[in-house]
């Protein structure tokens, strides 16, 4: 079975552009969060989703937005890139509410410049 | 708000040998789940361990085990029989038991490197 995949794996964006980042959970899994890992700290909840709709949202501006498809796959949007949004993106599907963990992804890495 | 405190940033240990990774956590909460999980250089984080926090028996995944003391906030893992494989960032988890949100809180790691 495939595991949680990330798309891209890495990009690069100039301040101020827009960016999308997809997410692909395990079959079957309904729940899908993002985090941001900056380097050197540990990830950094944004955004969780069952069944379609928010659940949560972490202490992100609202330039951060996110949305999941009926098919469980997700998207997380940033506009007006800051050069402080360069991080590691990481998806984490589950199939309930993450009682027993959560699966991750390997994420990716954005660059602001 | 729940916090988890990681005060090891680097941890060493020979091959074969065991080595006990610390974290602390603050809540006022009952009902909750605490995890360990690995990050290695690809980037993916695993998860390693899982501990539910009504229960009093440790967890164990092979070399993995927890010591889990409920009253003083404190969840370490320890690993047995160290492999060149255990050289990762060791990150500590806290989830919420209820709540609409279920969201992970880390810790800041701990970058364990396993001597041959």
């Amino acid at each position: 079975d495939a595991g949680v995949t990330q798309s891209p794996t890495h990009l690069i964006k100039t301040r101020g552009q827009h960016v999308t980042l997809r997410c692909s959970p395990i079959s079957g899994h309904k729940s899908v969060s993002w985090y941001q890992q900056v380097l050197g700290q540990g990830p950094q909840f944004i955004f969780q989703y069952y069944e379609k709709e928010e659940r949560g949202r972490g202490n992100f501006p609202d330039r951060f937005s996110a949305r999941q498809f009926p098919n469980y796959s997700s998207e997380l949007n940033v506009n007006a890139l800051l050069l402080g949004d360069s991080a590691l993106y990481l998806c984490a599907s589950s199939t309930g509410q993450g009682a027993y963990g959560y699966t991750f992804g390997s994420g990716t890495r954005l660059t602001v410049v | 708000a729940q916090t988890v405190t990681q005060s090891q940033p680097e941890m060493s240990v020979q091959e074969a040998e065991t080595v006990t990774l610390s974290c602390t956590y603050d809540t006022s909460e009952s009902d909750y789940y605490l995890f360990w999980y690995k990050q290695p250089p690809s980037r993916q984080m695993i998860l390693v361990i899982r501990q539910e926090a009504y229960k009093q028996q440790n967890a164990t995944e092979n070399r993995f085990s927890v010591n889990f003391q409920k009253a003083a906030k404190s969840f370490s893992l320890k690993i047995s029989d160290s492999q060149l494989g255990d050289a990762a960032m060791y990150f500590c988890a806290y989830r919420s038991g209820g709540g609409a949100t279920n969201k992970l809180i880390f810790g800041t790691g701990t970058l364990l490197a396993v001597q041959p």
